[in-house]
């Protein structure tokens, strides 16, 4: 059973610029998290998506969004570039909200703003 | 807000030795994930617990959920060099037949174990 994959591995980008990554879930499984992995600073919640919806979002500012398509993979978008995004963004799916929530993860993308 | 608290951040041993990494927390969890992470890759999922005072054995590694569910465990037994990883504790909230989604993540411990 192939895990969760993210897309690009690596990317660098400009102050201001804007970024997409994406991420496919593991089949069967309907909810998609992302989070923040800075340096130093451990893994921050992002958002959570389930059934296409936005259910829950962490304390990011609003540059910081994303979608879930039918097919239940995802992207995230992040707008006006700073140099603290900086990170490694992961991605991971679950079976969904009436579940207990074991999360599996994605490779991450690497992001790094200069 | 919820917190995890890990310690000890760093460990260092010599291969053959014991360990244990402690999880605590103020607030209850209704589970309890521990991830490992190679430098660059995203957390493998090691064990959920989900039951107060559940103890879970995964090889050499022990894990255990505190009776309150608010507090977790790692053990690990006569470690080896490819022990060597970043160790995260995650809590999640379950109620009402509903996930609350997010995990909250502990700083992680960075345990080297050197031959």
């Amino acid at each position: 059973e192939a895990g969760v994959t993210q897309s690009p591995t690596h990317l660098i980008k400009t102050r201001g610029q804007q970024v997409t990554l994406r991420c496919s879930p593991i089949s069967g499984h309907t909810s998609v998290y992302w989070y923040q992995q800075a340096l130093g600073l451990g893994l921050q919640f992002l958002l959570w998506y389930d059934e296409g919806e936005e259910r829950n979002r962490g304390n990011f500012p609003p540059r910081f969004s994303g979608r879930q398509f039918p097919n239940y993979s995802s992207e995230l978008n992040v707008n006006a570039l700073a140099l603290e995004d900086s990170a490694l963004y992961l991605c991971a799916s679950s079976l969904g909200t009436a579940s207990i929530n074991e999360q599996f993860f994605g490779p991450g993308t690497r992001l790094t703003v200069l | 807000t919820q917190l995890l608290e890990q310690s000890p951040q760093f460990l260092s041993i010599q291969e053959g030795e014991n360990l244990t990494v402690y999880c605590n927390s103020s607030s209850v969890f209704s589970s309890l994930q521990w991830y490992r992470q190679e430098p660059g890759e995203g957390p493998v999922l090691l064990v959920t617990v989900v039951t107060g005072g559940e103890v879970k054995k995964l090889k050499r590694l022990t894990f255990q959920f505190g009776d309150a569910r608010k507090d977790s465990s790692l053990h690990i037994t006569a470690a080896q060099p490819g022990d060597t990883g970043l160790y995260l504790c995650a809590g999640g909230i379950f109620a009402g037949g509903t996930s609350y989604g997010k995990l909250t993540f502990g700083q992680g411990t960075i345990l080297t174990v050197h031959p």
